[in-house]
C-alpha cells in the first residue's frame, strides 16, 4: 500500500457520460498529480494541484477538469466521454510541488468507455 | 522540452543473468531522473532517482542506475535478475511534471 488511495479501481461507462475519479493523497502530502496511461499515448501528465490550487497543466482535455479540496483529496472529472478516454488514470502525491520531496503513485482507476 | 526515449520495447532475460535497460533523455537543465516499475494491474513504484551528486545511484530491489551527462543517458542495471523482476519499467525525467518513456517490458525465463 503506497498510501495514495484511488477510487474506484474499475469503472465502466457509456460514451457521452460523466464520471468522477477520486484520490486521497498520502498523509501529509500537499501536492496531487493526475496522469493518464493509455496504450497509444503512454503515461501523460494531466494536471497538478498544490494545497488546493492548480499549479501546472499538461495534456488535459477541455472535457476534463480537476480540483483539490480543503482536506487535500482530489477529484478528476471526465465528461462527454469518448471511447478514446478508456485508460488507466493514476494519481500521485508529494509533500510539496517538486520532485525533491518524493512522488508516490496510487494503484490507479481503470476506466472503460463502451 | 523534456522527453525520454527507451529504445527497447521488450527484453527477455534468464533468471540469474544481468539486466540493463536503456534510457536517453532530453531536458533543458540539470535533470531529475527516475526509474519506476509497474507490475501488471499495479501502480508505479519508484526504484531510484537521481538529482545530483554521485552519478551511480542505488535503488531498491538491487537495482542501480548510472547518469551519464555526456550521453544524456540514465541506464538501469541489475546484476542478477529474479523471476519477480518481470514487469514493465519506465524511465522518467522532470521536476513537478514528469515525462515518461514508453516503457520496457521485461520477461524473465527460468
Amino acid at each position: 500500500d503506497s498510501g495514495v488511495t484511488q477510487t474506484p479501481k474499475h469503472l465502466i461507462t457509456a460514451t457521452g457520460q460523466r464520471v468522477t475519479l477520486r484520490c486521497s493523497p498520502r498523509s501529509g502530502d500537499l501536492s496531487v498529480y493526475w496522469y493518464q496511461q493509455s496504450l497509444d499515448q503512454g503515461l501523460q501528465f494531466l494536471i497538478q494541484y498544490y494545497n488546493g490550487e492548480e499549479r501546472a497543466k499538461g495534456n488535459i482535455l477541455e472535457r476534463f477538469s480537476a480540483q483539490q479540496f480543503p482536506d487535500l483529496h482530489s477529484e478528476l472529472n471526465l465528461s462527454s466521454l469518448e471511447l478514446g478516454d478508456s485508460a488507466l488514470y493514476f494519481c500521485a502525491s508529494s509533500a510539496s510541488f517538486g520532485q525533491g520531496y518524493g512522488y508516490t503513485f496510487g494503484s490507479g482507476t481503470r476506466l472503460t468507455v463502451v | 522540452a523534456q522527453s525520454v526515449t527507451q529504445p527497447d520495447i521488450h527484453i527477455t532475460v534468464s533468471e540469474g543473468a544481468s539486466l540493463e535497460l536503456r534510457c536517453n533523455y532530453s531536458y533543458g537543465a540539470t535533470p531529475y531522473l527516475f526509474w519506476y516499475v509497474q507490475s501488471p494491474g499495479q501502480g508505479l513504484q519508484l526504484l531510484l532517482k537521481y538529482f545530483s551528486g554521485d552519478t551511480l545511484v542505488q535503488g531498491i530491489k538491487g537495482f542501480e542506475a548510472e547518469f551519464k551527462r555526456s550521453q544524456s543517458s540514465f541506464n538501469l542495471r541489475k546484476p542478477s535478475v529474479h523471476w519477480s523482476d518481470a514487469a514493465e519499467y519506465f524511465c522518467a525525467v522532470g521536476d513537478y511534471k514528469l515525462s515518461f518513456g514508453a516503457g520496457t517490458t521485461v520477461t524473465v525465463r527460468a
